[in-house]
């Protein structure tokens, strides 16, 4: 099984572009997130989607924009990149809410210059 | 305001020995407490987690360790080896679908 697999695993954009970065699951996974993970930071939530045609605000929402494609694919979209969005994306799936940990994908490393 | 803490950003031990590392966390009504492991250019992977009604858990080489009363929590590798080396984080879920992540601490296993 491949798990979550995000793409592309590199990006560099210029500021003002736009982009979209995919991520799809095969575990049949009901829940799925998008973090940013920074220098020296932990991973800071930007939107999840508990499940298909649901989604939410996480902690750093502004500038994203997300769409629950179906049940295996979760896009995270920048309408306008800036230098401050640049970092290491990953996104995540969970069976829900409950117990145990998310499955993470290897993640998109993100330039902005 | 929430948040997850750790005590040391570096740890190296000898291989063999065992590991410690200590988190802090803030958030009393968090029901489920996780570490993860990452490896340098991967994404997070889970190790194991614990309950807040519980105060230990035994998985593989691991032991996690839970104290409400001090809001700590540790996880202890046995045997550490050189494949362990890598950055720890715990987290906290809070309730539902939001997990908050400590910044890390990173391990350094000596051979």
């Amino acid at each position: 099984n491949a798990g979550v697999t995000q793409t592309p695993k590199f990006q560099v954009l210029k500021t003002g572009q736009s982009m979209t970065l995919q991520c799809a699951q095969d575990m049949n996974h009901n829940s799925m997130y998008w973090y940013r993970q920074d220098p020296g930071m932990g991973l800071r939530l930007i939107y999840y989607s508990a499940s298909e045609g649901t989604t939410d605000k996480g902690e750093v929402p502004n500038g994203y924009n997300v769409s629950r494609l179906n049940k295996r694919e979760f896009s995270l979209r920048l309408e306008s990149a800036a230098p401050s969005q640049t970092s290491v994306y990953f996104c995540a799936s969970s069976e829900g809410g409950g117990p145990g940990g998310y499955t993470f994908g290897s993640g998109t490393r993100l330039t902005v210059v | 305001g929430e948040s997850v803490g750790l005590h040391l950003p570096t740890l190296s031990v000898q291989e063999g020995d065992n590991s410690i590392i200590n988190c802090a966390y803030s958030n009393s009504a968090s029901d489920y407490f996780i570490w993860y492991k990452q490896e340098s250019g991967k994404g997070p992977q889970f190790i194991i987690d614990i309950r807040s009604n519980m105060d230990k858990r035994q998985g593989q080489r691991v032991t996690v360790l839970l104290n409400k009363t001090v809001k700590h929590l540790s996880l202890q590798i046995a045997a550490t080896q050189p494949g362990d080396s890598a950055v720890y984080f715990c987290a906290e879920r809070t309730g539902g679908f939001k997990t908050i992540f400590g910044a890390g601490t990173r391990l350094f296993v000596k051979a």
